[in-house]
């Protein structure tokens, strides 16, 4: 079966750096997103990966690693206003898109 | 760019009554449509998605039931509503030429009393 693994919540600190990961099995790969959510509102497009290695877009920076069905996110210099749910999908052979569950983030002052 | 229109934003409706949930889609064309649920504090689940008019796959067998009629509507629909389907519901698209991003409407919180 497909799964997508990522933890349900982590707490960090404001100013401090966190990385949020996740972990595939998907029948193919055609990518690989992930999404911010805050409490009641649609996601919103954060990055995408589809090659190994890290792409980097101002304080989020998202890395890929096909071979072991691994991707994380990584976010610097945190603020408040980060405070919520990260989703990760993986987009299968048939283009769509398998989601896990969300990592609930917490920031503390 | 896409918009995607999704109404109502809430909605509270009695068990056994119909429903009935539209998304419209503005800015691409023959968009690839899903319907999803998401109970609180939980990920994604989808329940139907469509590749063209009149074309509807179904991911979970429940009491919900979807239609295409026009290229850029889906409509999400019930005859009559359970408890269980009270949650977060929401429309999303991907394009032909832009497969790898999906575009959300705003979502409607059901709540089914």
């Amino acid at each position: 079966g497909q799964n997508i693994d990522q933890p349900t919540e982590m707490t960090a600190t404001e100013g401090a750096i966190v990385q949020i990961n996740c972990t595939y099995q998907t029948s193919g790969f055609n990518g690989l997103f992930w999404y911010q959510q805050h409490a009641g509102e649609a996601p919103t497009f954060l990055s995408y990966n589809v090659l190994d290695g890290l792409e980097e877009k101002g304080r989020f920076s998202s890395f890929l690693s096909r071979s072991k069905g691994y991707s994380y996110l990584l976010l610097k210099e945190l603020q408040m206003k980060d405070s919520a749910s990260y989703l990760c999908a993986v987009q299968d052979s048939n283009y769509q898109l398998i989601w896990g569950a969300g990592t609930k983030l917490i920031i503390k002052p | 760019s896409q918009t995607i229109h999704q109404w109502p934003a809430t909605l509270v409706q009695p068990v056994g009554s119909p429903l009935s949930l539209e998304c419209t889609v503005e800015g691409t064309s023959n968009p690839n449509l899903y319907w999803y649920r998401q109970a609180a504090g939980r990920g994604l689940q989808l329940l139907f998605y469509s590749v063209g008019i009149g074309q509807i796959s179904s991911e979970v067998p429940q009491n919900l039931s979807a239609s295409r009629p026009q290229d850029r509507q889906f409509i999400l629909s019930s005859k009559k509503l359970l408890l269980s389907d009270s949650g977060f519901y929401l429309c999303a698209a991907i394009t032909g030429t832009d497969m790898y991003e999906a575009f959300f409407g705003q979502g409607t919180r059901l709540t089914v009393v």
